[in-house]
């Protein structure tokens, strides 16, 4: 299993600044995602961070407004950058943890999230 | 594309009463499935998965049975408790070309006493 921690847990945060989320995991891991869930909805992925390279962004998401980072196989931040009240959602980091013992799948988790609201 | 389909919410049962939460997917290929829970002011947890047709998922009393034929993977259990409130989401995974979860909405579960 991996277990993954987030900083800060929630904040409030004035429109027109930038926030950055860390997101720390206790094993290595290959693949890393961060997701948005707006107020009431569902999850929608934001992008993959890769390490080393830039990340790889679902439609609608742009780096100049989400920049990644990703400098190892543990770690990641997101900002959210320029922020408006639209901005307010929980941002959830997630992994592809490690193939459990003779299996074939692996598994995704979960971070606890950041709450953002932003005023 | 790829797509989940579940309930909408909120459920609201009595202790020890019988759950189903429907969901339905479609998807090209052969996507696992998952079942995750969200208990209040947490994040997503893995409840059960499945990965290929007629497989089941089980965990905590929970059950969820992959039907290719009629693209479903409810859950059910079988007598709910007051701590079993919380968000439930169904959803699949298809690798191909790159790992990608595709989420349902969500169902809100309330458990009274």
């Amino acid at each position: 299993s991996a277990v993954i921690s987030q900083k800060p847990s929630r904040d409030i945060c004035q429109r027109g600044t930038s926030l950055t989320i860390q997101c720390q995991v206790d094993s290595q891991v290959t693949m890393m995602f961060w997701y948005r869930q707006q107020p009431g909805q569902s999850l929608t992925l934001i992008a993959t961070a890769n390490q080393g390279s830039e990340a790889t962004y679902e439609s609608g998401f742009v780096i100049d407004k989400f920049p990644i980072s990703r400098p190892n196989l543990t770690f990641s931040t997101l900002t959210v950058s320029n922020m408006s009240p639209e901005d307010s959602s929980i941002y959830l980091c997630s992994v592809l943890g490690p193939q459990e013992r003779g299996g074939l799948e692996e598994t995704q988790y979960f971070g606890p999230g950041t709450r953002l609201l932003v005023l | 594309g790829d797509s989940v389909t579940q309930m909408e919410g909120p459920v609201t049962l009595s202790e020890e009463a019988f759950l189903t939460i429907n969901c339905t997917y479609t998807a090209t290929g052969y996507p696992s499935l998952f079942w995750y829970v969200q208990y209040p002011g947490e994040g997503l947890q893995l409840l059960l998965k499945a990965t290929k047709a007629d497989d089941k998922g089980s965990n905590k009393g929970f059950e969820a049975t992959y039907r290719k034929e009629t693209t479903s993977f409810h859950l059910e259990k079988g007598s709910v408790q007051v701590s079993d409130s919380a968000v439930y989401f169904c959803a699949l995974s298809a690798n191909t070309g790159g790992f990608k979860t595709i989420f349902g909405a969500g169902t809100r579960l309330f458990v009274k006493a």
